[in-house]
Order: C-alpha cells, then sequence, then structure tokens
C-alpha cells in the first residue's frame, strides 16, 4: 500500500542553524501539508501546498519557514533560523485530488530537537 | 474561531470492554467532514474513521462507531471490544469543504488506557 515517508526520523540542530525537512507524498496525490506537533499538545496546521503554490498558512508559519517540491516528487520544510520553540514533531500529509474525498495520508513524522 | 473540544484529557477501560470517546466542535460552515485519529507511542497519526457532515447515518469500522449528532455539534468514538493496541491518544479533527487544500484542525486529544 502506497504510503507517505519523511526523512530524517530525528533531527538535531543547535538554536540558529536552518533545517530542511524532507517528505515523500504518496505518487498520485496533488495536496500537500505540513503539520506540527510539539510534545504533548495538539496537532496544528503549518502550510497547505497545491499546484506548486501555498494554498493556505498558519500565523505560525512566518518568514522563517518556506515549501517548495523541487522536482515533483519530494516535498520539503525549510526552517531558515531555528529556535527552541521549533522543537517539535513535524507531520507531512497528502490527499488525492477526489473532492469527495478529504483523507489526508500523514507521513511517521520527523522529531526535531532544537538545543 | 473554529474549535474542537475533546473534554477527557485522560480515559481508561478494561479490554473487552467498551469506552466512548466525546468530541465537539464549532463551526458556522455546513459541509464538513470528521475524523478521528488514533496517534500510538511511535506518534505516527492512523486514520481510524471518517463521517461526511451530510450523511446521517453513522460511520462504523469493525469495532470503531461514532454518534455523530450534527445539531449539537457533537461527534463521539465508540471503541467496541477494547484491547491492548487500542491505547493510544486519540484526536478528534474536522475540514471544512472549501474546494481547494482543506486544513484539518484537532482537539487537544483523549488518551486511553487499555487495562487487563
Amino acid at each position: 500500500e502506497p504510503e507517505v515517508t519523511q526523512t530524517p526520523s530525528h533531527q538535531v540542530t543547535q538554536m540558529g542553524q536552518e533545517v530542511i525537512l524532507r517528505c515523500v507524498p504518496i505518487s498520485n496525490h496533488l495536496y500537500f501539508y505540513w503539520y506540527r506537533q510539539i510534545l504533548g499538545q495538539k496537532v496544528e496546521f503549518l502550510v497547505s501546498f497545491y499546484n506548486n503554490e501555498i494554498s493556505e498558512k498558519s500565523e505560525i508559519f512566518d518568514d522563517q519557514f518556506s515549501v517548495e517540491r523541487p522536482d515533483g516528487s519530494n516535498f520539503t520544510l525549510k526552517i531558515r533560523s531555528t529556535k527552541l520553540e521549533d522543537s517539535a514533531m513535524y507531520f507531512c500529509a497528502s490527499r488525492f485530488r477526489d473532492l469527495s474525498s478529504y483523507e489526508q495520508y500523514f507521513g511517521p513524522g520527523t522529531r526535531l530537537t532544537v538545543t | 474561531a473554529q474549535t474542537v473540544t475533546q473534554s477527557q484529557p485522560e480515559m481508561s477501560v478494561q479490554e473487552a470492554e467498551t469506552v466512548t470517546l466525546s468530541c465537539t466542535y464549532d463551526t458556522s460552515e455546513s459541509d464538513y467532514y470528521l475524523f478521528w485519529y488514533k496517534q500510538p507511542p511511535s506518534r505516527q497519526m492512523i486514520l481510524v474513521i471518517r463521517q461526511e457532515a451530510y450523511k446521517q447515518q453513522n460511520a462504523t469500522e469493525n469495532r470503531f462507531s461514532v454518534n455523530f449528532q450534527k445539531a449539537a455539534k457533537s461527534f463521539s468514538l465508540k471503541i467496541s471490544d477494547s484491547q491492548l493496541g487500542d491505547a493510544a491518544m486519540y484526536f478528534c479533527a474536522y475540514i471544512i469543504n472549501t474546494g481547494t487544500a482543506s486544513k484539518l484542525t484537532f482537539g487537544t486529544g483523549t488518551r486511553l488506557q487499555v487495562t487487563l
């Protein structure tokens, strides 16, 4: 069964460093998402992406964040200058183009630790 | 503001028994979808069950079923014949049908313990 994959599974970085989190969505999906979950808290929406542009972003997704789909398969989230409060689990999700089915398929997540 | 409320931070159930997790939501939209996701210790998000708001019939998936009360904006999850593998965090969530890349809005979760 097709699945969303994410790399790395765990990333440790120093405050102020740039990180890139990578995701490979399911191949025939057209909508892509990033969510984050700070430990012990709920899952929060960061950004949605469709047709090579951002569809919607939350207030969390400030100028330090960017997304791109560089090669038609990968979907990346970049944090330019990490802060301690960026430590969280980051989930990528994707969805098929069928608008009658809103199910999003989640990847296993990348745990980001900022020290 | 569009919110999802899960009023039970923790629940416990004995193996083979039935448990109900509650969820209420607040939206002024009429076209939306509701979901329950399971998050085991691995922290993977696993879809448990889905309900279309336009359907009156409650969704069921094997041992999992929902009680969807649209007027009350309530969407509870019933787990029958609970198993040890059901122990996890359970998140209620919804998507508003905007015809585009609609986002999921999650509740704060309920931690379910399953005891012998």
